[in-house]
């Protein structure tokens, strides 16, 4: 089975600063989506940004941006300009596209609290 | 356009009685997942169901813990006879199937508190 994996289980930025949060991922697969979510206090999950691994560029949404490197298993998240509001738990995940036993699976990773200091 | 919808938002139990999760997927998603969450913890997956079908129920438990998706109806994730270890929030998400970029949708969770 695909295993994700994000390393930091906690980082803090200063406001309207930039962070980086790390997500690796383990397939044999060639075809597949990476997603990130973001799940504020409320534990309401929420789509950040979504990526297709067969696009070379890397997906960005306003303050929110990846950094795709699909030979290293790499899909790391950037954020831009941190806000309060961004202060939340992360979790990356991957979605198997293979038509076989893992087909439509998501596989999440343990998530980075995301801590944001005014 | 609703959102998937899971309740109730929050249940309470005493050890040895019976917790049903319910959980109504967007409009037009077949397919529903169902994950646990434990305090300052990552989502686990439990189970993939499209109606009257799981697809994949490697993350369940394989005592006291069931889960269907009627032709009609919400899904229900039922935990039989709850422990304390059960006390976690669980999430219902569902998907567009055929869409592959679809992301998953996820509803707001149900927290269960086993006392």
């Amino acid at each position: 089975a695909q295993t994700v994996t994000q390393s930091q289980p906690e980082m803090s930025v200063q406001e309207a600063e930039t962070v980086t949060l790390s997500c690796t991922y383990d397939t044999s697969e060639s075809d597949y989506y990476l997603f990130w979510y973001k799940q504020p206090p409320s534990r309401q999950m929420i789509l950040v940004i979504r990526q297709e691994a067969y696009k070379q560029q890397n997906a960005t949404e306003n303050r929110f941006s990846v950094n795709f490197q699909k030979a290293a298993k790499s899909f790391s998240l950037k954020i831009s300009d941190s806000q309060l509001g961004d202060a939340a738990m992360y979790f990356c995940a991957y979605r198997s596209v293979l038509r076989s036993y893992n087909f439509n699976k998501f596989y999440f990773g343990s998530g980075t609290k995301l801590n944001v200091k005014p | 356009n609703a959102g998937v919808m899971q309740n109730p938002r929050h249940l309470v139990r005493r050890r040895g009685q019976e917790a049903r999760l319910r959980c109504s997927p967007m409009k037009g998603h077949s397919h529903v997942y169902w994950y646990r969450q434990l305090p300052e913890e990552g989502l686990k997956f439990m189970v993939y169901l499209q109606k009257e079908n799981i697809i994949d129920e490697s993350g369940m438990p394989k005592e006291r813990f069931s889960a269907e998706f009627p032709k009609e109806g919400p899904s229900i994730l039922r935990i039989q006879q709850v422990v304390r270890g059960d006390s976690a929030a669980y999430f219902c998400a569902s998907s567009l199937i055929g869409t592959e970029n679809s992301p998953l949708h996820f509803g707001n969770g149900t927290r269960l508190t086993v006392t």
